[in-house]
């Protein structure tokens, strides 16, 4: 089955500062990587999410990359708020053919000092 | 839109007790899921369903058991609660080429 591993686990940035958080994943087939932020207590939220047919999305301040050869996709954070402070967690799935079988990172804890 | 509704909140459980988490999800979604979040571990798999009447097990299915009657509703049970099984369980239902929505979550304790 699919294997998708984040880092780093922690990442401390100060406010203004870019953030990056790299996950890779294992199965070839997958072709759905979404990112989700938890904050303390919450339930995940959907951020971004990107389909192999395309390298790059943004959305504001958030963009994702994806390298579907190195089987490798990225978080991107820019002009990092306070309010970013959370688990980001990254997943990966092969929606065609596992349907909603979507199998997460461990997550990494982000915060922003003011 | 209520979204996916999960219930009940908060439940703590003796060792061997049988229970029920519900959830339902008012969108249409083909997909639901159900997932445990452990510390340190992300959310892990436990079961899930690609329509009503089709379930399938995740990543740690064992000593629990699904069914999905109708498109709404995704219930969860317990067979015989063990401390192991303490955890946030989530559910989580999407549409086809869409991304997840999750419930807010039921806080599990067995003691």
């Amino acid at each position: 089955g699919e294997n998708v591993e984040q880092h780093p686990s922690t990442l401390s940035v100060q406010e203004g500062d870019s953030a990056v958080i790299k996950c890779t994943y294992s199965d070839s087939a997958s072709n759905y990587f979404p990112w989700y932020k938890q904050e303390l207590g919450k339930r995940p939220q959907l951020i971004i999410d990107i389909r192999s047919n395309v390298g790059e999305k943004k959305d504001q301040r958030i963009a994702v990359t994806l390298n579907k050869t190195a089987k490798h996709f990225s978080l991107h954070i820019t002009e990092t708020q306070p309010e970013d402070s959370a688990v980001y967690f990254c997943a990966a799935s092969d929606r065609e053919t596992s349907g909603s079988r979507l199998t997460f990172g461990e997550g990494t804890q982000l915060t922003v000092n003011p | 839109n209520a979204g996916v509704t999960q219930t009940p909140k908060f439940q703590v459980l003796k060792t061997g007790q049988s229970m029920t988490l519900q959830c339902a999800q008012d969108m249409n979604h083909e997909y639901m899921s159900w997932y445990r979040q452990d510390p340190g571990m992300g959310l892990r798999l436990i079961h899930y369903s690609v329509g009503a009447g089709i379930t399938d097990q995740g990543e740690v299915p064992n000593g629990y058991n699904v069914s999905r009657s109708t498109t709404e509703d995704f219930p969860l049970r317990l067979l015989s609660a063990a401390p192991s099984q303490t955890s946030v369980y989530f559910c989580a239902s999407s549409p086809w080429r869409g991304g997840y929505t999750f419930g807010s979550g039921t806080r599990l304790t067995v003691v």
